[in-house]
């Protein structure tokens, strides 16, 4: 992996579902991971800090999971509600340019 | 949570004449800042580095003379589109990364620059 790639490119949720997607970064010289939050007409928004191998973090019903051996980390949602809809972008520390992000829509 | 505030929201500017967005942090110091400019349908693509003091990184393709970058203070930076033209019309967002040692970054609210 030569850049940060982040699949799917969107998702699609029914209301209560739970979703998952990823994120895929060049393991080598990891420092950290960051993940981000874009509402639309909002700022992006800090949702997680990921620096240890292993490391998993949760913020109400999302979490991330964190694999820096094999460069990548996953980000679960919960239980879907529409307020989750938002474009969610991966960039590793060193690099920040994000991943083309992952548009979660979730319908009511 | 650390503020970014950006200004201004939306410009509208003539081709040729040069435009100045400014970037600042309210609430914390920050000696590295970041431009980042959405194309459309697109994600945020950077820029450059702006660190304070000191002379901005440009990531390749992006035309320094062009996209003029000063961070003189460590809660101000700013960035000059000169000699702008109706292509450089798109969503300018900076960002400052936080003092702390994991350096996550907080995000101004965006400028919409259209060029007419």
């Amino acid at each position: 992996i030569l850049n940060v790639e982040q699949s799917p490119q969107s998702l699609h949720v029914q209301e209560g579902d739970s979703t998952n997607f990823t994120c895929s970064f060049p393991s080598s010289n990891f420092y950290a991971l960051h993940w981000y939050r874009w509402e639309t007409a909002k700022s992006p928004e800090a949702l997680f800090v990921m620096t240890l191998n292993g490391d998993e973090k949760k913020k109400g019903r999302i979490s991330a999971t964190l694999n820096t051996k094999e460069g990548y980390s996953y980000l679960y949602i919960k239980g879907s509600q529409p307020e989750d809809s938002a474009t969610y972008l991966c960039a590793p520390y060193y690099k920040l340019s994000f991943g083309a992000g992952t548009t979660v829509t979730v319908r009511a | 949570g650390a503020v970014v505030s950006q200004h201004p929201s939306r410009v509208i500017c003539k081709s040729g004449t040069s435009v100045k967005i400014e970037c600042r942090s309210l609430d914390f110091q920050a000696t590295t800042m970041f431009w980042y400019r959405q194309f459309p349908k697109q994600s945020l693509m950077l820029m450059a580095t702006s660190n304070e003091g000191s002379k901005a990184t440009y990531e390749q393709g992006v035309e320094k003379d062009k996209f003029l970058i000063n961070h003189a203070s460590l809660t101000l930076s700013t960035l000059t589109v000169t000699s702008a033209h109706p292509e450089d019309s798109s969503f300018y967002i900076c960002s400052a990364r936080s003092p702390n040692g994991a350096g996550e970054q907080y995000f101004g609210p965006g400028t919409r620059l259209t060029v007419t």
